[in-house]
């Protein structure tokens, strides 16, 4: 079967750096992917790292180490927008679909 | 922008009635998924649709069953609704060959 695992709950200062972690347990992997969702919003699409390394996109980087069936979400110079729940998800064989992790709340604290 | 709306925001319905949850997406996408979101459970895959009439089992279809007779549109059906099925459900697309998912606002479904 397929599973990831990530902290529930995460809490971080404004203006520091945090990271999240996922591991996951799948076959056929494609790519992993980060969604953030605020509270009662929908989920709107981070990165995607098919390929091990880092992905920067403006205050937020994706890591993959597919040996170690890991990856991570890095936010730098946090705002207190960035108080919301971010899910890992792996593209896995079949190609289409998705598995997304249970998700973290990452809380920001002035 | 891509545009992926759903028919309610907000449902109740009883115990045994049949339940259409709708999906329209305005960008020709040709894959629609559904989920359903549960607090601790994160977001699971119930069916999804790679082309029209096409559809495939996610990982908890018991219960449900889908319909997509035109590209735009992909309904989501519960056959006769139970209290279990009480949750928030979003419809989602993807273009083929890409791997970015965009998300419709989401229906709170509460069957009493």
């Amino acid at each position: 079967g397929q599973s990831l695992e990530q902290p529930s709950e995460v809490t971080a200062v404004e203006g520091a750096i945090v990271q999240i972690n996922c591991t996951y347990q799948t076959s056929g992997f494609y790519g992993l992917s980060w969604y953030q969702q605020h509270d009662g919003g929908a989920p709107t699409f981070l990165s995607y790292n098919a390929l091990d390394g880092l992905e920067e996109t403006g205050r937020f980087s994706s890591f993959l180490s597919r040996s170690d069936s890991y990856g991570y979400l890095l936010l730098q110079e946090l705002q207190m927008k960035d108080s919301a729940s971010y899910f890992c998800a792996v593209r896995r064989g079949g190609y289409q679909k998705v598995t997304f992790g249970t998700g973290t709340k990452l809380q920001v604290i002035p | 922008d891509v545009k992926v709306t759903q028919s309610s925001r907000y449902l109740v319905k009883r115990t045994g009635e049949k339940v259409f949850l709708e999906c329209v997406q305005d960008m020709d996408h040709e894959n629609m998924f559904w989920y359903r979101q549960d607090p601790g459970l994160g977001l699971r895959l119930i069916y999804f649709s790679y082309d029209v009439k096409m559809k495939e089992k996610g990982d908890i279809p018991e219960g449900y069953s889908v319909s997509r007779e035109k590209k735009e549109r992909f309904s989501l059906i519960l056959e006769s609704a139970s209290t279990n099925q009480t949750s928030m459900y979003l419809c989602a697309t993807r273009t083929g060959g890409l791997y970015e998912q965009y998300f419709g606002p989401g229906t709170r479904l509460t069957v009493t």
